[in-house]
């Protein structure tokens, strides 16, 4: 069956502007979770939508936005972009349950200059 | 809130030698735990999880790892690498409050060396 899919897979945006990622999850999957990979601070969750709700929040300031649609489709979007925004955006997704895996898509790669 | 060090942020090693990469967490609630290992321009991929039951875990590509709740640690091993294990691996951590938050290590490079 089709992975995550990401889109797009790589965006050059200047700081100011704004910027909206995709995420295509697997069939089935209710659950899509957000995550900014940097060089300096790794791994960091950004938020988790379940059911077109926001069930999880990360500690990201409130340009981060995201949301979910019916079809479990979700996009993020980050506002008045900085240069510190510059890294790769993965997208998880899973079935929402306790004991499933989460399946991450190979990132969008997001550079601001 | 849970927290994960990964101490060892490159590790060099010759092929068909074991290896072991570590990880330490700290939570004040029961924990899911997992290795994930990504290759340059990738998402992450699964390796193995601990969600309950035996402590020794094994994954896919021959590795496998123990959850051991005493010293709050899930180090990885690999009796035998091969140059294709040359990857970066992280290990996550996420309460079972609140499973599907995952909080990551720093990663740590391994290098096969032929």
């Amino acid at each position: 069956k089709a992975g995550v899919t990401q889109t797009p897979r790589y965006l050059i945006k200047t700081r100011g502007q704004q910027v909206t990622l995709s995420c295509s999850p697997i069939s089935g999957h209710r659950s899509v979770s957000w995550y900014q990979q940097t060089p300096g601070q790794g791994l960091q969750f950004l938020f988790e939508y379940f059911s077109e709700t926001q069930r999880n929040k990360g500690n990201f300031p409130g340009r981060f936005s995201g949301r979910q649609f019916s079809n479990s489709r979700s996009e993020m979007n980050v506002s008045t972009l900085e240069l510190g925004d510059s890294a790769l955006y993965l997208c998880a997704s899973s079935l929402g349950t306790m004991n499933t895996e989460a399946f991450f898509g190979q990132g969008t790669r997001l550079t601001v200059v | 809130a849970q927290s994960v060090t990964q101490l060892d942020s490159q590790v060099p090693v010759f092929e068909e030698a074991p290896v072991e990469l570590r990880c330490n967490y700290s939570s004040s609630v029961s924990v899911y735990l997992f290795w994930y290992v990504q290759y340059p321009n990738q998402g992450l991929q699964l390796l193995l999880k601990y969600l309950s039951g035996s402590t020794l875990v094994k994954g896919i590509n021959g590795f496998e790892a123990e959850f051991n709740k005493s010293q709050t640690s899930f180090h990885l091993r690999k009796p035998s690498v091969h140059i294709s294990d040359t990857a970066e691996y992280f290990c996550a951590v996420s309460g079972r409050d609140n499973f599907n938050k995952f909080y990551f290590g720093s990663g740590t490079k391994l290098n096969v060396k032929p």
